[in-house]
């Protein structure tokens, strides 16, 4: 149980363009989401905490308007990256927890702005 | 968040039992010990997680002092398959609450 799939797994795009991830909990309600991001040898960052129907909370430092995110409903967040730059080439992972749960994370998308 | 302390790195015959430390000394009462891995190029894996009771699931044990300023995560029968980062967070257990990573220990399992 407790399965957290994430797509795309690895993306390559030009300068500019916009990418959009989603993270889904396939076997449980997830009434929380987390967003991370972790550049290579280093650990997990958190970027956002999302519940389903409110705004995202951003960590400091964090662009919110360049860090898009959705979490639409109880199974489905999205992270949207606009105009994405070279800078912006991570290793992106998302988490979903239901009351009084452990986190469960996704495999994650390895995202490169050439 | 209470922090925590972990070794950097630690290497593990395979076939033998991994026991993995943590100092968590400032941890507050209503926060757990939840243990994490991350092998490489993956998300992070949820092992097990307790208050101040001993835990044992499918794949560990999670010791916790009697004054809950330590635990130790133990893998039983380590295999190849268990060479990753494994990151020992405290945190209150409600819906809302981030987990904070660490650096983590780098454990390493030599057939």
């Amino acid at each position: 149980g407790a399965v957290v799939s994430q797509h795309p797994s690895r993306v390559i795009c030009k300068s500019g363009t916009s990418v959009k991830i989603e993270c889904r909990s396939l076997d449980f309600q997830a009434t929380t989401m987390f967003w991370y991001r972790q550049f290579p040898k280093q650990s997990l960052m958190l970027m956002a905490t999302s519940n389903e129907g409110s705004k995202a909370t951003y960590e400091q430092g964090v662009e919110k308007d360049k860090f898009l995110i959705n979490h639409a409903s109880l199974t489905l967040s999205t992270l949207t990256v606009t105009s994405a730059h070279p800078e912006d080439s991570s290793f992106y992972i998302c988490s979903a927890q239901s009351n009084f749960q452990p986190q469960h994370f996704g495999d994650g998308t390895r995202l490169s702005i050439l | 968040d209470a922090k925590t302390t972990q070794p950097t790195s630690m290497d593990c015959a395979e076939g033998r039992a991994a026991n993995l430390p943590c100092n968590h000394s400032t941890i507050s009462g209503n926060e757990y010990v939840y243990w994490y891995r991350q092998i490489h190029s993956q998300g992070p894996q949820y092992i097990i997680h307790g208050l101040k009771n001993n835990e044992t699931n499918e794949m560990a044990s999670l010791i916790i002092t009697e004054d809950r300023k330590s635990s130790t995560l133990i893998l039983p029968h380590a295999t190849l398959r268990d060479t990753a980062v494994y990151y020992c967070i405290v945190r209150v257990a409600i819906r809302s609450e981030k987990l904070t990573f660490g650096t983590g220990t780098r454990l390493t399992i030599i057939p």
